[in-house]
């Protein structure tokens, strides 16, 4: 079965310093979403991403963030300067079809420590 | 802007026995689209079950049902026959209908969901 897959599992950083977190979508999506899940909170929508650009974004999407798919296939998140406050678990989610029903498939998530 | 609000953090159910969780939500849309996942430790999130806001008749899959209440905004999740494997964090999820041009992009609402444990 097709699924969304991310990488790192785990990732342990330095405040200030740059993160990219990858994603490897379902190959024929056209949807792609981040979200993010503070420890013991709700999960929050990030941004979503449509026809190579981004499509809709919330307010914690700030400068901080960027996404990007370079390959057609990857789809990834940057944090440019982290703070304490960006550490959580980090989704990628994809969808096929532009049906409003359809399912968004996850990925495992990134765990993001920021010390 | 639309909220979901699940007021159990906690649930705990004997396995074999019958469960249900809430979820209230609001909008002012009368077209959208209700989910609820679960969450294992792993972290995964997995579609459990999903309703179409224009369908009167309640979702099911298997041991998985919902009463959807319109009128009234309310979307629980009832589970039958709880296993062990049941044990999550479950949350319930809200989408728009896609706008073509600036709006909701399908991206998910979510509640603060609920962590069932289920008692052997």
């Amino acid at each position: 079965e097709p699924e969304v897959t991310q990488t790192p599992s785990h990732q342990v950083t330095q405040m200030g310093q740059e993160v990219i977190l990858r994603c490897v979508p379902i190959s024929n999506h056209l949807y792609f979403y981040w979200y993010r899940q503070i420890l013991g909170q709700k999960v929050e929508f990030l941004v979503s991403f449509y026809n190579n650009e981004i499509s809709e974004k919330s307010e914690i999407f700030d400068d901080q963030f960027s996404v990007e798919r370079p390959d057609g296939s990857n789809f990834t998140l940057k944090i440019r300067s982290t703070k304490l406050e960006d550490s959580a678990m980090y989704f990628c989610a994809s969808r096929g079809d532009r049906e409003g029903g359809s399912e968004a498939f996850f990925g495992q998530g990134t765990r993001l420590t920021v010390v | 802007a639309q909220t979901v609000t699940q007021s159990q953090p906690e649930m705990s159910v004997q396995e074999a026995e019958t469960v249900t969780l809430s979820c209230t939500y609001d909008t002012s849309e009368s077209d959208y689209y209700l989910f609820w996942y679960k969450q294992p430790p792993s972290r995964q999130m997995i579609l459990v079950i999903r309703q179409e806001a224009y369908k009167q008749q309640n979702a099911t899959e298997n041991r998985f049902s919902v009463n959807f209440q319109k009128a009234a905004k309310s979307f629980s999740l009832k589970i039958s026959d709880s296993q062990l494997g049941d044990a999550a964090m479950y949350f319930c999820a809200y989408r728009s209908p896609l706008m073509n041009y600036g709006g909701s992009q399908g991206n998910l609402i979510f509640g603060k969901g609920t962590k069932l444990s289920v008692k052997p």
